[in-house]
């Protein structure tokens, strides 16, 4: 069946170091992945997508389809970014994301 | 323009009581999902609209479980005879329309508890 696993409930840093937030999938065909954030207080929001391949927020994920993985990296992690999330896989030809059970990022001083 | 706006914000009710979540998505989105995110699990996929199609109600947990959409827009989930653990995060959200390159915009979610 079709999973995304997210393997660390808490990632702790400090403030300046560098994060990667894991995410593995199992799918056999043409995924599409996204990562969503939910910052505190505020609603779940799309904060990238593989097939835009662009950074935001100075963050950065790359599809890798031979390890099935798809990990957020940012080289330098900020208060700001301390929040959950969640990474999703969208199966090709398909509508509804399907969600890991999300990362909480927290960035300490 | 407004986002996805659901209500109530919060519901308590009571083991075996009904009750009714309401999701009013973007204007002109045809798309309009509902989710569910109980306690330290990922979100999961309850039900699906896109415009006039038959609804995707495959990931409805059970029967007690029922959603419309009246005119294409706002959307009602109906839980009947609530069990605790129905208590859950259900959050909505909408997109232009199906499929890839069309972001789904989320609603803050309503808070069930079920005592």
């Amino acid at each position: 069946a079709q999973r995304v696993t997210q393997p660390e409930k808490l990632l702790s840093v400090f403030k300046g170091a560098p994060v990667e937030l894991k995410c593995n999938y199992s799918y056999s065909g043409s995924p599409e992945l996204f990562w969503y954030v939910q910052y505190s207080r505020q609603r779940l929001q799309l904060l990238l997508r593989h097939i835009s391949r662009e950074s935001i927020k100075g963050f950065t994920a790359d599809l890798n389809k031979g390890e099935t993985s798809f990990h957020l990296k940012k080289p330098f992690a900020q208060e700001e970014d301390s929040a959950m999330y969640y990474c999703a896989l969208r199966m090709d030809s398909s509508y509804k994301l399907i969600f890991g059970s999300g990362t909480r990022l927290l960035v300490r001083p | 323009g407004a986002g996805v706006s659901q209500s109530p914000s919060n519901k308590v009710t009571e083991k075996g009581k009904d009750v009714e979540l309401r999701c009013d998505p973007i204007s002109g989105h045809t798309a309009l999902y509902w989710y569910r995110q109980s306690l330290g699990q990922g979100l999961e996929f309850l039900i699906y609209f896109q415009g006039n199609s038959a609804p995707d109600k495959s990931g409805l947990p059970s029967d007690r479980f029922s959603a419309e959409r009246t005119g294409g827009s706002v959307s009602t989930l109906t839980i009947q005879r609530t069990q605790q653990e129905d208590s859950a995060v259900y959050l909505c959200a909408s997109s232009p329309r199906a499929g890839s390159y069309n972001e789904q915009f989320f609603g803050p979610g309503t808070r069930l508890t079920v005592l």
